[in-house]
């Protein structure tokens, strides 16, 4: 069956501190991938996308990466702050699909002064 | 610019009751879309629409109906709600088709969400 998988766990971090968050899938062939930002009792907001075709991006203190062999990508905060402390969800998109996404359930992150 | 907007914020129905919620986008996005969040879960998609008039279903359609009578608007309406209805919807709304290559990123501009509760 076809699967979305982030770590369900809380990550918490230190302030200063590099987060690494993943997200595995399984039996999908995205044609991109997005992460987004959600804090609590708000909708989700856009960071980033990524394609198929593309091994990193990034933007700021944030980079993806995308591994479409091992089915997964890795969403990195570099020099964390408190205010990133939130829930990031990543979205696959399929090609030709008028921007369907089909989302993970998010990892929350806290980060710690 | 409001950007997405939903209405109401919050509501309580009983078993067997009707309501529409509205979502309304000021970017002349063509593409909208209706989700429910679960706790656990991630956002799934109920119904979409690729333009005004259209209307197309999603993950989780059952129970829910849509309309599109205008491009700035998308109601999603439960005609009989049932407990099992009780979540988070958010509206969404997009720009076109990402390919392979070009500037559009996708991206969905999201409303704030209505907390429904079934009782």
């Amino acid at each position: 069956s076809q699967k979305i998988e982030q770590n369900s766990e809380a990550l918490n971090i230190q302030e200063g501190k590099t987060a690494t968050l993943t997200c595995n899938y399984t039996n999908y062939s995205p044609a991109y991938l997005q992460w987004y930002r959600q804090d609590p009792g708000r909708g989700p907001v856009f960071l980033l996308l990524i394609r198929e075709n593309e091994k990193e991006k990034r933007k700021e203190r944030l980079k993806v990466t995308f591994d479409t062999t091992l089915k997964q990508s890795l969403f990195h905060i570099t020099a964390s702050q408190p205010a990133d402390s939130a829930t990031y969800l990543c979205a696959l998109g399929v090609s030709g699909g008028y921007n369907k996404l089909i989302f993970g359930a998010g990892t929350r992150l806290a980060v710690h002064p | 610019n409001a950007g997405v907007t939903q209405t109401p914020k919050f509501r309580v129905l009983k078993t067997g009751q009707s309501m529409t919620l509205l979502c309304a986008q000021d970017m002349n996005h063509e593409y909208m879309y209706w989700y429910r969040q679960d706790p656990g879960m991630g956002l799934r998609l109920i119904h979409y629409s690729v333009g005004e008039g259209t209307t197309a279903k999603g993950e989780v359609p059952d129970g829910y109906n849509v309309s599109r009578l205008k491009k700035q608007n998308f109601l999603l309406g439960l005609e009989s709600a049932a407990p099992s209805q009780t979540s988070v919807y958010f509206c969404a709304s997009s720009l076109t088709y990402v390919g392979l290559a070009g500037s559009f990123s996708g991206e969905q501009f999201f409303g704030p969400g209505t907390r429904l509760t079934v009782l």
